[in-house]
C-alpha cells in the first residue's frame, strides 16, 4: 500500500526557517517522485517543487530562492527546507505522489499544519 | 504562469441534480488537467485526470470534459456524499496551477 506521511514542527517563528520530512512506503523514490503542495488554512493549492525519481529537482519561480527539497533514499524519506518564514507561509504542507500517469496527484498523505507566529 | 480560473465559487444542488464546474486556463493545456475533490479536513483526492480519464474507484456520476482552455467536471446526480470543495489542476507546464476552487453544497 502506498502511504506517505509529513512530519515537523507545528509551530515556527517568524523569519526562522521550516524543515519538513515526508516518509514513504510501498513504493521507492527511485521509481516515482515526490511532489509538495501547501494550502493555506480555508484557501486554495499552491504547488511547491518536486523530487523527481533520478534525484533532480524542480521549484515553483515564486518560492525558488526560499525552498530545498532533498532526499534520502536509504531511509524513503524527502525532506523539504524552506527559509525566512513569513505569516503568509501559515498553511497545511501536503506530500504528494502521482500513480501511473506522472502528471495527477493519486497518493496524498495527511498533511500538516504548520503556523508561523510569535 | 498559467491561471486556472474556476467558476463557481460556490454552489448549492439538491439530491439527484446535475451540476457542472467550469475551469478556464489563461492558455491552452492540451488537456493536461485534473480535478479534485477536498472534503473538511482531508486531503484532495483525484477524481479526473486527462480532462476525460475516471481514476480508479471513483462513481462514475464523475465525468470530465473540455479541450483548449475550457473544461468541465460534471457530477450526474448530486449525492450528500459529494458535498466537499472541488479543485482543477493543469499539469502542462511548470509551475502546476490550481484554480480557486468551488464549495459544493447539498440543498
Amino acid at each position: 500500500e502506498v502511504q506517505l506521511k509529513e512530519s515537523g514542527p507545528g509551530l515556527v517563528q517568524p523569519s526562522q526557517t521550516l524543515s519538513l520530512t515526508c516518509t514513504v512506503s510501498g513504493f521507492s523514490l527511485t521509481d516515482y517522485s515526490v511532489h509538495w503542495v501547501r494550502q493555506p488554512p480555508g484557501k486554495g493549492l499552491e504547488w511547491m517543487g518536486v523530487m523527481w525519481s533520478g534525484g533532480s529537482t524542480a521549484y515553483n519561480s515564486a518560492l525558488k530562492s526560499r525552498l530545498s527539497i532533498s532526499r534520502d533514499t536509504s531511509k524513503s524519506q524527502v525532506f523539504l527546507k524552506m527559509n525566512s518564514l513569513q505569516t503568509e507561509d501559515t498553511a497545511i504542507y501536503y506530500c504528494t505522489r502521482p500513480g501511473r500517469e506522472p502528471h495527477w496527484f493519486a497518493y496524498w498523505g495527511q498533511g500538516t499544519l504548520v503556523t508561523v507566529s510569535s | 504562469d498559467i491561471q486556472m480560473t474556476q467558476s463557481p465559487a460556490s454552489l448549492s444542488a439538491s439530491l439527484g441534480e446535475t451540476i457542472s464546474i467550469e475551469c478556464l486556463a489563461s492558455e491552452g493545456i492540451s488537456s493536461y488537467l485534473a480535478w479534485y475533490q477536498q472534503k473538511p479536513g482531508k486531503s484532495p483526492q483525484l477524481l479526473i485526470y486527462g480532462a476525460n480519464s475516471l481514476q480508479a474507484g471513483v462513481p462514475s456520476r464523475f465525468s470530465g470534459s473540455g479541450s483548449g482552455t475550457q473544461y468541465s467536471l460534471k457530477i450526474s446526480s448530486m449525492q450528500p456524499e459529494d458535498e466537499g470543495d472541488y479543485f482543477c489542476q493543469q499539469s502542462y507546464k511548470f509551475p502546476y496551477t490550481f484554480g480557486a476552487g468551488t464549495k459544493l453544497e447539498l440543498k
